[in-house]
C-alpha cells in the first residue's frame, strides 16, 4: 500500500520568512513523489516532482523539495514566502513498482502567509 | 488550463436522481482519473482509465459508474445520488502512469 502523511493541518508564516510544508510517505518499493497547490475554487496545479536523480527538486514559483529516503520525507520549501502563496498544498506518492498506476494524496496543508 | 475541462461546474440534484459529470481533455493523454475532494480526506480516487475502453476502480468506487469510449472523454455517472456524494469532483489526465497529472477546474455537486 502507498500513503502520504501531512502532519500539520495549517501552516502560518510571515511574509518574507521561509516556508516549509512537511510530507512523509510510505511505499513498498521506491517512490514517485509530487507536490500540488490548490487555490480557492480552482483545480490542483502541479508544482514539482521527484522521479529519480538529484534529491533536491526545483519547481514552479520558487518552490523546491528535498527527497530524503532514510526519513521517507519530501518536504516542500520556499526561501521567502509571499502572500500569494496562501493556498492548500497536497503531497502525493506513487509506488514505482506496486502503485497500480495510482497516486495517493495526503489530506493537504493550508498555508497562510501573513502580510 | 483549457486543456482539460469539466461540466457542469456546479450541480444541485436530489437523492435518487442520476447525475453525469463530464470531463474532456485535448491533449490525447492515455490516462484519466476521477477524484472526489472532501474536508478531512484530501483527494480520493474514484475510478481511473489507462486508455479507451479500459477502466479500473480506485479507492472509493461504490455508487459510481464510468465509461471511456473515446480517449478525450471520461464521464462519471452517479446512478442514484446520495447525500454522501455531495463533494467536489476533479478530473485529471496524464500522458502515462508516471507522468504528472493535470487537473480540471472541478465540479461542485450538492445532493439534497
Amino acid at each position: 500500500a502507498q500513503s502520504v502523511a501531512q502532519p500539520e493541518d495549517q501552516v502560518n508564516v510571515a511574509e518574507g520568512n521561509p516556508l516549509t510544508v512537511k510530507c512523509t510517505y510510505s511505499v513498498s518499493g521506491n517512490p514517485y513523489l509530487f507536490w500540488y497547490v490548490q487555490y480557492p475554487n480552482r483545480g490542483l496545479q502541479f508544482l514539482l516532482k521527484y522521479i529519480t536523480g538529484d534529491n533536491l527538486v526545483k519547481g514552479s514559483y520558487g518552490f523546491e523539495a528535498e527527497f530524503n529516503k532514510s526519513q521517507t520525507s519530501f518536504h516542500l520549501k520556499k526561501p521567502s514566502a509571499l502572500v500569494s502563496d496562501s493556498a492548500l498544498y497536497f503531497c502525493a506518492v506513487r509506488d514505482r513498482y506496486y502503485g497500480n498506476n495510482r497516486l495517493a494524496f495526503g489530506k493537504g496543508n493550508q498555508v497562510v502567509v501573513i502580510p | 488550463d483549457a486543456g482539460i475541462t469539466q461540466s457542469p461546474r456546479y450541480k444541485i440534484t436530489e437523492t435518487g436522481r442520476q447525475v453525469t459529470l463530464m470531463c474532456h481533455q485535448t491533449w490525447s493523454h492515455s490516462y484519466m482519473f476521477w477524484y472526489r475532494q472532501d474536508l478531512g480526506h484530501g483527494l480520493r480516487l474514484i475510478y481511473y482509465s489507462a486508455a479507451a475502453d479500459i477502466t479500473d476502480k480506485g479507492e472509493v468506487p461504490d455508487g459510481y459508474v464510468v465509461s471511456r469510449s473515446k480517449t478525450e472523454n471520461f464521464p462519471l455517472t452517479l446512478e442514484s445520488a446520495t447525500r454522501s456524494q455531495t463533494s467536489v469532483y476533479f478530473c485529471a489526465s496524464s500522458e502515462s502512469s508516471v507522468e504528472t497529472q493535470y487537473f480540471g477546474p472541478g465540479t461542485r455537486l450538492l445532493v439534497l
